[in-house]
């Protein structure tokens, strides 16, 4: 059973700060993993994905993970008020011929002005 | 930037009846799926098609949900005799390879 665990929150952090997000999933089979956005009613928006161990920087998101923990994490640098949203984090298994992205519950952040 | 899109936004339906989400994928992505998400929970996967044929699906998919790409542009599911549990968010979704899927704005379903 492939699981994706997150924090439900709420996470709040004030303006400025840096938010961190965390992610532990189950399946050692997983490949890659995604953090998307999603605002209250709308869609996921695809904020990055990383497949390699370490860090992958993209303008104020940096993404993390670590396969030996079985975490994967999310920074927010420069918080801004925009960013309050719920962040969904999500893996895809390596199996040849699956493409299925398994999700968490996501975490509800909240930026303070 | 293109984008998926979906239609219609919001469906009410009654219990039984038949109900058909359309989608059109970003025009040269070759994977495409659908996910749900009921309120408050997580987005689940339901199916994903490539090459003109399911190529995974979960325990969702039963025999009630069905995909179809009629023509070279729409993405289309069904759900034959919808029950008050089918209510939810519909995403399609759709991908030019294994990595980055894009969502669609959703269709919301309401079985009453």
């Amino acid at each position: 059973q492939k699981e994706v665990e997150q924090n439900s929150g709420p996470l709040s952090v004030p303006e400025g700060a840096i938010a961190s997000l965390n992610c532990t999933y189950s399946d050692r089979g997983s490949q890659s993993f995604f953090w998307y956005r999603q605002y209250s009613g709308k869609s996921p928006e695809l904020i990055m994905f990383i497949y390699s161990n370490g860090d992958k920087e993209d303008g104020r998101f940096t993404a993390q993970l670590n396969k030996a923990s079985q975490y994967v994490s999310l920074l927010i640098r420069d918080s801004q008020p925009s960013d309050s949203a719920t962040y969904l984090c999500a893996s895809r298994y390596s199996g040849a011929g699956s493409y299925q992205l398994t999700f968490g519950k996501g975490t509800k952040l909240s930026v303070i002005p | 930037e293109p984008e998926v899109t979906q239609t219609p936004s919001h469906q009410v339906t009654q219990m039984g009846q038949e109900v058909i989400l359309r989608c059109v994928p970003i025009s040269n992505h070759l994977y495409f799926y659908w996910y749900r998400q009921i309120l408050g929970q997580k987005v689940e996967f339901l199916v994903s098609f490539y090459n003109n044929e399911i190529s995974e699906k979960s325990e969702i998919f039963d025999d009630q949900f069905s995909v179809e790409r009629p023509d070279g542009s729409n993405f289309t599911l069904k759900i034959r005799s919808t029950k008050l549990e089918d209510s939810a968010m519909y995403f399609c979704a759709s991908s030019e390879g294994k990595e980055t899927q894009y969502f669609g704005p959703g269709t919301r379903l309401l079985v009453l």
